[in-house]
């Protein structure tokens, strides 16, 4: 979905480097996602937001950090990066409500060496 | 917590048969979403089902929620290579935080 952009596309970075995945999207949705997806694992939910104020842990946030430094941009940290957090992220944006459909960006294809 | 669970994991077919993935959930849902991966790219939302027993096409794609609302199917009629990709289903949770717990998708796979 072109409305959310995700920087870098690929990264490769070593063992303890501290990595920022960045989202921002023109949406104008509150509401923000970061999932990880591993082959046959599905996608896992990291961190949300529904907005600037309220930040929540997902189904595995330990290793991860985040910031929403604005209603469009949403961005995810990596304090100290570890080979089994390989994985490709995916930023998401969805309106209020229990039935809204979430809104996917490209992706983020991360490699720690 | 929520469970979502799909099956097959993987699918392969040869083009024009037919296809069918199955979501089930461990609790009922107020809705369930299917969403399509093409190899290479990212989800994207296919359709949403909200009543017992729905039944909602596209074209050759066929999606059903059950009556209890703990199970759902997509159904796919006459493949086409087009039609590869991981098709997943997600269902809400945390109470009154929305958020979607998704199933781990099946990788549908089509021999032309």
């Amino acid at each position: 979905d072109a409305d959310v952009t995700q920087t870098p596309r690929n990264r490769i970075t070593k063992t303890g480097k501290r990595i920022m995945l960045e989202c921002s999207q023109t949406k104008g949705h509150d509401r923000m996602y970061w999932y990880r997806q591993d082959p046959g694992l599905g996608l896992q939910l990291i961190y949300y937001s529904f907005d600037v104020k309220d930040i929540n842990k997902g189904e595995i946030s330990d290793g991860y950090s985040v910031s929403r430094q604005a209603q469009a941009k949403f961005s995810l940290s990596l304090e100290s990066a570890i080979p089994n957090q390989t994985a490709l992220y995916f930023c998401a944006t969805s309106e209020p409500g229990t039935d809204q459909p979430q809104h996917f960006g490209d992706g983020t294809r991360l490699s720690i060496l | 917590g929520q469970q979502v669970m799909q099956i097959p994991q993987y699918q392969h077919v040869q083009e024009g048969e037919d296809f069918t993935t199955y979501c089930n959930s461990s609790t009922t849902l107020s809705n369930i979403q299917w969403y399509k991966q093409r190899p290479g790219g990212h989800p994207v939302f296919l359709i949403q089902l909200v009543k017992s027993g729905e039944v909602k096409k596209q074209k050759r794609l066929t999606f059903q929620f059950g009556e209890a609302k703990k199970n759902s199917s997509l159904h796919i009629t006459a493949t086409q290579t087009t039609d590869v990709g991981t098709y997943f289903c997600a269902g809400p949770s945390g109470g009154s935080n929305y958020k979607l717990t998704f199933g781990k998708g099946t990788l549908l796979t089509v021999n032309p």
